[in-house]
């Protein structure tokens, strides 16, 4: 079984710059997370998606961050415009549903250097 | 609310010593309890989790933690380390009504020396 895919691995970008990440969940995995994880700290959903639909998005900065879910399949998750403060790994995971048991599978991520 | 705390941003053990990983959380409501392992360049792997039933739960890779209510508490151990264990483990708590997010902890990097 394929895991969760994500691209690009790495990106460095200046402040203020604009950038979009990709992933691609496990096939028939309905529930997609976002995290951010800054270095020194644990992962923070940014947004949860179950199918197309967002389930959670509260900690989303909305004046900078969107995402979507074409499809209910793959994601994208754009910044713009990037803050130096936005330098952390993102970290995309799915699930097969969005019961609070479920497994979580995690991609690899994408480590973002803002400068 | 709920929040987790993980005692120790940094471990270090010898290969063959016990493994311990402190994992103290606060919940309003029953919790479910998870620990992840990450390595270097990779994303989050679920060890182990505890739901419901039995307080001491296994997980891969020979570790176990024991959910104790009355210290708040899901430390993770490991009878043996191994060098391949070196990593970071985060500690995550959900509700387990759902509707609220899962909240990780700061993590704790484990080293093991030869």
């Amino acid at each position: 079984e394929a895991g969760v895919a994500q691209s690009p691995r790495y990106k460095i970008i200046e402040k203020r710059q604009s950038v979009a990440f990709w992933c691609n969940p496990i096939s028939g995995h309905a529930t997609l997370y976002w995290y951010q994880q800054i270095l020194g700290q644990g992962p923070k959903l940014l947004i949860q998606f179950q199918n197309n639909g967002v389930v959670d998005d509260s900690q989303l900065p909305k004046d900078r961050f969107s995402a979507e879910r074409l499809k209910g399949v793959d994601s994208t998750l754009k910044i713009q415009p990037a803050k130096l403060e936005d330098s952390a790994v993102y970290l995309c995971a799915s699930s097969l549903d969005s019961a609070v048991g479920t497994r979580k599978d995690f991609g690899p991520g994408t480590r973002l250097t803002v400068t | 609310a709920q929040s987790v705390t993980q005692l120790g941003s940094h471990v270090s053990v010898s290969e063959g010593a016990l493994v311990l990983l402190r994992c103290n959380y606060s919940s309003s409501v029953p919790p479910y309890l998870f620990w992840y392992v990450q390595y270097p360049n990779q994303g989050l792997q679920l060890l182990l989790k505890y739901t419901t039933g039995a307080t001491l739960v296994k997980g891969i890779n020979g570790f176990e933690a024991e959910f104790k209510k009355s210290e708040t508490s899901f430390h993770l151990t490991k009878p043996s380390a191994h060098m391949s264990d070196a990593a970071e483990y985060f500690c995550a708590v959900s509700p387990n009504t759902g509707g609220f997010k899962t909240i990780f902890g700061a993590g704790t990097r484990l080293f093991v020396k030869a």
